[in-house]
């Protein structure tokens, strides 16, 4: 596709169910990173994989996440167990190459935990 | 690891003034400095970005520049119009981990009175 796509847009969660948020990248691009958007603030790192490896998950805010780009492609971020400080807006980004390269990113995914 | 600070937070300027957001960051080692563009629901936008070997960037009514030695960027917009109206954030490069990581501001909310 034409840019970098997330599914779902909108996913509300009930405390302690698990949940997975799909992130389909700009076709070639290398680089594919996650961030947590809390309302009115900055996106916040999470993770970043280079083709199939994940580099650094050193953002991940706790053992619940987990993320995965198994065939170097689609990318995969499971929260497990999902509780009320997790409700925020996921973004998936992209680029060509990992280091000073433009993030293109997807429009997110908005999770709400009640 | 790198900080990113960001001011003002809030910015109400007329239509056709010039509006400035200022950056500073803690890293010496970060080589890259992007602006997004993040409108209401919508995904950041990259506007413009710098890297450390030059000190000014321009492309139409958007500048940025860079003072490595004092470690603050800063965005210039001029002839704003209301459709400049946004949340605008900057980015310094993680130096170290990832080798790709952006560190953001929290944002600066631009508000374009016509």
């Amino acid at each position: 596709g034409a840019g970098v796509s997330q599914s779902p847009r909108y996913k509300v969660a009930k405390r302690g169910q698990d949940v997975a948020l799909r992130c389909d990248p700009i076709s070639g691009h290398v680089s594919l990173f996650w961030y947590q958007q809390a309302l009115g603030q900055g996106p916040e790192f999470l993770t970043y994989f280079q083709n199939e490896a994940q580099l650094d998950k050193s953002g991940l805010p706790s053992d619940r996440f987990f993320a995965e780009r198994p065939e170097g492609s689609v990318s995969t971020l499971k929260i497990q167990r999902t509780q009320q400080e997790d409700s925020a807006v996921y973004l998936c980004a992209s680029s060509v190459q990992g280091r000073n390269s433009p993030l293109h990113f997807g429009n997110g995914t908005r999770l709400t935990v009640t | 690891g790198e900080n990113v600070e960001q001011h003002p937070s809030t910015l109400s300027v007329q239509e056709g003034d010039s509006a400035v957001i200022k950056c500073t960051y803690s890293d010496s080692a970060s080589n890259y400095f992007p602006w997004y563009k993040q409108e209401l629901g919508k995904r950041p936008q990259l506007i413009i970005d710098i890297r450390s070997n030059v000190g000014e960037k321009k492309d139409q009514r958007i500048a940025v520049t860079l003072n490595k030695t004092a470690k603050h960027f800063s965005l210039h917009i001029t002839e704003t119009q209301p459709e400049d109206s946004a949340v605008y954030f900057c980015a310094a490069s993680s130096a170290g981990g990832s080798q790709g990581n952006l560190i953001f501001g929290k944002g600066t909310k631009l508000s374009v009175k016509p």
